[in-house]
């Protein structure tokens, strides 16, 4: 498709479990960003990918939280032994390679609910 | 306080009424977003405001940027039913497009 796409939509889970996230940038797109967006709070920044380079995972909240991006393309936010403060809705963004300010495309996101 | 204060936090309006929303950082703005999110979807990318005093336009949307005042408003002009939804600003404040910081948000209601 010509837009970011994200899977699941929807995700309910039980505490303490492990979840995975998928989002497929768009095509070209060399810089991957994931979010999360609680009630109530703003977009939260999580991790940013770009080409080869490290990965910046200073906004990860914890080490529950780690992320992939396999061969610059898809990636995949992983979430383990969930918590109830985990449930937010993630988004993913793509955007092209950043030298300056880009606008970054989302994706419709995943709800995630652990109950 | 939060980096990027969004105001109002919510607006009914009339069709047809115009109104403004803005957006204020407390840090200097490299780049600033505006951004539309109906319940369910993702972000709908409007506009993107890098130089003071810019100004941009798409259909009955007009953005504008403060630099000095680190400030952006969103205006639209004949309200319709279609414009309800929720308005997003982000900002870099790095000059990098990294880590934008985003406002909570100004949820729009327009009745018909």
């Amino acid at each position: 498709g010509a837009g970011v796409s994200q899977s699941p939509s929807n995700k309910v889970t039980e505490k303490g479990k492990d979840v995975e996230l998928r989002c497929d940038p768009i095509s070209g797109h060399t810089a991957l960003y994931w979010y999360r967006q609680s009630l109530g709070q703003g977009l939260e920044f999580l991790i940013y990918f770009q080409g080869n380079s490290a990965p910046d995972k200073s906004g990860l909240p914890s080490d529950r939280f780690s992320a992939e991006r396999t061969g610059g393309s898809v990636s995949t936010l992983t979430i383990q032994r969930t918590q109830q403060e985990d449930s937010a809705v993630y988004l993913c963004a793509s955007s092209l390679p950043t030298s300056g300010t880009t606008e970054q495309f989302f994706g419709p996101g995943t709800r995630l609910t652990v109950l | 306080s939060q980096e990027l204060e969004q105001s109002p936090q919510s607006l009914i309006v009339q069709e047809g009424k115009n109104l403004t929303i803005n957006c204020t950082s407390s840090k200097t703005l490299y780049g600033l977003y505006w951004y539309k999110q109906k319940y369910g979807e993702g972000l709908i990318f409007l506009m993107m405001l890098q130089k003071g005093g810019e100004e941009k336009s798409h259909e009955k949307i007009t953005a504008k940027l403060d630099e000095k005042k680190q400030q952006s408003s969103l205006h639209i002009t004949a309200s319709q039913p279609s414009h309800a939804g929720i308005y997003l600003c982000g900002a870099d404040n790095a000059g990098n497009n990294r880590k934008l910081i985003w406002g909570l948000g100004t949820s729009l209601a327009v009745n018909p």
